[in-house]
């Protein structure tokens, strides 16, 4: 099956920094979503971006999938912005999204 | 609030006991999903239900079962109990199947002794 690998798997950064974290697959995907679960647990929708550029605020995401990888990218990084991002591919003629193993981030004040 | 609401948030059962974990969603969503997430193992899909009346299978189904009840609600059950199903539970709801982005619950932590 389809594998999804990110990385860096740990991330520490000051707060106000920038950070890139990326996501590889092995396959073709239909769909790709980023997460971001927050120390509590709660899981956050970011992006749905199955290919292209996307941004939100502080937050934006760009996936290549003829190249098979997407970047999310957090610029002026925050206490709040800590906790693990999944990425999450969904292959072709299915439902079934695979989640990555995630980034974790922590931003120190 | 408007969104994906989980209940019980907390639960510990014994080996060989069922239980019901419920969710309901008030978005008017079309698909929903059972996920099971384990340390080191991000997120695992148990079942689906891309529309009101049918359900699929996941990566992991076995030692559950679902009904999507109506187009709000997706119950997802234990029928007996192993300590391999302690984990977190999340449901998430999305407008369309593959194609829209997820909104998930808050979870259920969910101990088997």
């Amino acid at each position: 099956g389809i594998q999804v690998e990110q990385s860096p798997p740990d991330l520490i950064l000051q707060e106000g920094a920038n950070s890139t974290l990326r996501c590889n697959f092995s396959d073709s995907v239909n769909n790709l979503q980023w997460f971001h679960q927050n120390p509590w647990g709660q899981l956050i929708n970011l992006f749905y971006i199955p290919s292209g550029t996307k941004q939100n605020g502080r937050l934006s995401a760009t996936t290549v999938a003829t190249e098979r990888y997407s970047l999310l990218y957090i610029s002026s990084s925050q206490t709040t912005d800590s906790g693990v991002y999944f990425c999450a591919v969904g292959p072709p003629g299915t439902y079934k999204y695979i989640f990555g193993t995630g980034t974790r981030l922590k931003v120190l004040a | 609030n408007a969104g994906v609401t989980q209940t019980p948030k907390f639960q510990v059962l014994k080996t060989g006991q069922s239980m019901t974990l419920q969710c309901a969603q008030d978005m008017n969503h079309n698909s929903m999903y059972w996920y099971r997430q384990d340390p080191g193992m991000g997120l695992r899909l148990i079942y689906y239900s891309a529309s009101e009346g049918t359900t699929d299978k996941g990566e992991v189904p076995n030692g559950y079962n679902v009904s999507r009840l109506n187009k709000r609600e997706f119950s997802l059950r234990l029928e007996s109990a192993a300590p391999s199903q302690t984990s977190v539970y999340f449901c998430a709801s999305s407008e369309m199947a593959g194609a829209s982005g997820y909104t998930f619950g808050s979870g259920t932590r969910l101990t088997v002794v």
